[in-house]
């Protein structure tokens, strides 16, 4: 089984609407992040946690709301859709600082706002 | 700012020659650790290969390597062997303040 897995992989949703993707880890990290990637963007931080107490925002927090309901979960929220939101949205996970460690990513999950 | 700059778009590479993907970066801290994630077409974000910083010694991962010069900031992935299953993006990326700042990618296509 995937360490880092996120629901659902592909989605497509209506102006307006709210959503949540889901990621859930099983390598005991302490650290988790969502980022979202747009062609010739690269990937760009939208919220991070380093503990379920701790949330904070990236780049591009604006539109977006994550909870951190364990250390095995992290979800992200969009309260009400938009289609400059289409994009590839990846949740990771580190045990350190990613100074020191590793990132390890989800599959991605691909989200169309029309 | 803290930045990371892929210069080459897009590259291609026949099957079995080596190839060479550029990355320079900026940044104000001293000891960090240095990234190569690949994307293939599945879109999974893969680790390739990771250096440290005080290690003067170039990192190596099979048929990959790198070269990294601190004092120019520049961390350059060489796949040498080429091989289809390589054809990907692939994102250079260093940390500031415990996150991870992505460069643009390059776009690397292997031919037959």
């Amino acid at each position: 089984d995937a360490d880092v897995t996120q629901t659902p992989r592909n989605r497509i949703t209506k102006t307006g609407k709210r959503i949540m993707l889901e990621c859930s880890q099983t390598k005991g990290h302490d650290r988790m992040y969502w980022y979202r990637q747009d062609p010739g963007l690269g990937l760009r931080l939208i919220y991070y946690s380093f503990d379920v107490k701790d949330i904070n925002k990236g780049e591009i927090s604006d539109g977006y709301s994550v909870s951190r309901q364990a250390q095995a979960k992290f979800s992200l929220s969009l309260e009400s859709a938009i289609p400059n939101q289409t994009a590839l949205y990846f949740c990771a996970t580190s045990q350190l600082g990613s100074g020191t460690d590793t990132q390890y990513f989800g599959p991605g999950t691909r989200l169309t706002v029309l | 700012a803290q930045t990371v700059t892929q210069s080459q778009p897009e590259m291609s590479v026949q099957e079995a020659e080596t190839v060479t993907l550029s990355c320079t970066y900026d940044t104000s801290e001293n000891n960090y650790y240095l990234f190569w994630y690949k994307q293939p077409p599945s879109r999974q974000m893969i680790l390739v290969i990771r250096q440290e910083a005080y290690k003067q010694q170039n990192a190596t991962e099979n048929r990959f390597s790198v070269n990294f010069q601190k004092a120019a900031k520049s961390f350059s992935l060489k796949i040498s062997d080429s091989q289809l299953g390589d054809t990907a993006m692939y994102f250079c990326a260093f940390p500031y303040t415990d996150k991870l700042i992505f460069g643009t990618g390059t776009r690397l296509q292997v031919f037959p």
